[in-house]
């Protein structure tokens, strides 16, 4: 699977937007990006998937480069229960194998 | 739909003794996959079963092992057991989205502490 940047954390307010970024300038065309987050003390949790085009769901919207070697996972007001750690993940089509870098930790400030 | 299940969630073993833990996928979902999630390591995938066949395999010594039955329930298997296998192990499965790629839906983990 392709590499992932991420920052290693970041604040945000709540109620407040938060963009959280990732690069992964080795994408392949076939490959998706999927975005999970880990909450404390909890299993990895879905929140978004897109493949070129950005994507909208009750969680989030991920907005995706015209190149695809980046994307931005968009909360669009936070809350407390945000506060987890985001992982972005490039996967390839075939099997469900996810690749897990260190995520970015965010924090949100009441 | 009832989430992904992991049995026990809390296990206290000792060094050179094996090891059991258990996974029910949500139903309808054929593809079950683990993880092992450590401080030092991150979450690291251990492999995948699907239709009672191991379709993928991480980088893990021969002592992780598992299987998958018909009715898509998985057990995986750490024999002589070290330290460093003490670790919160995942078991998650996954359904096929429409757009062609897998959403993975993760259980809740099982501690596993090594003394």
């Amino acid at each position: 699977d392709a590499k992932t940047t991420q920052p290693n954390s970041m604040e945000s307010n709540e109620e407040e937007p938060v963009h959280l970024p990732c690069n992964h300038s080795t994408i392949s065309g076939t490959d998706y990006i999927h975005w999970y987050r880990q909450l404390p003390s909890q299993g990895p949790e879905y929140v978004i998937h897109g493949l070129t085009s950005n994507v909208n769901n009750r969680m989030a919207s991920l907005a995706i480069a015209e190149d695809r070697k980046s994307s931005t996972l968009i909360l669009h007001r936070a809350t407390l229960r945000d506060a987890a750690v985001y992982y972005c993940i490039v996967k390839e089509t075939s099997g469900s194998r996810l690749t897990f870098g260190e995520g970015t930790q965010l924090t949100v400030n009441p | 739909k009832a989430g992904v299940t992991q049995t026990p969630r809390y296990l206290i073993k000792t060094r050179g003794q094996q090891v059991t833990l258990s996974c029910s996928p949500i139903s309808g979902h054929r593809s079950v996959s683990w993880y092992q999630q450590t401080p030092g390591q991150g979450l690291q995938f251990l492999f995948e079963y699907f239709s009672e066949t191991q379709r993928n395999k991480g980088n893990f010594p021969g002592r992780f092992s598992g299987r998958q039955f018909s009715n898509s329930r998985s057990e995986m298997n750490v024999s002589t057991l070290e330290l460093g296998d003490s670790a919160l192990y995942l078991c998650a499965s996954s359904t096929r989205t429409s757009g062609g790629t897998d959403t993975q839906y993760f259980g809740p983990g099982t501690r596993l502490t090594v003394l």
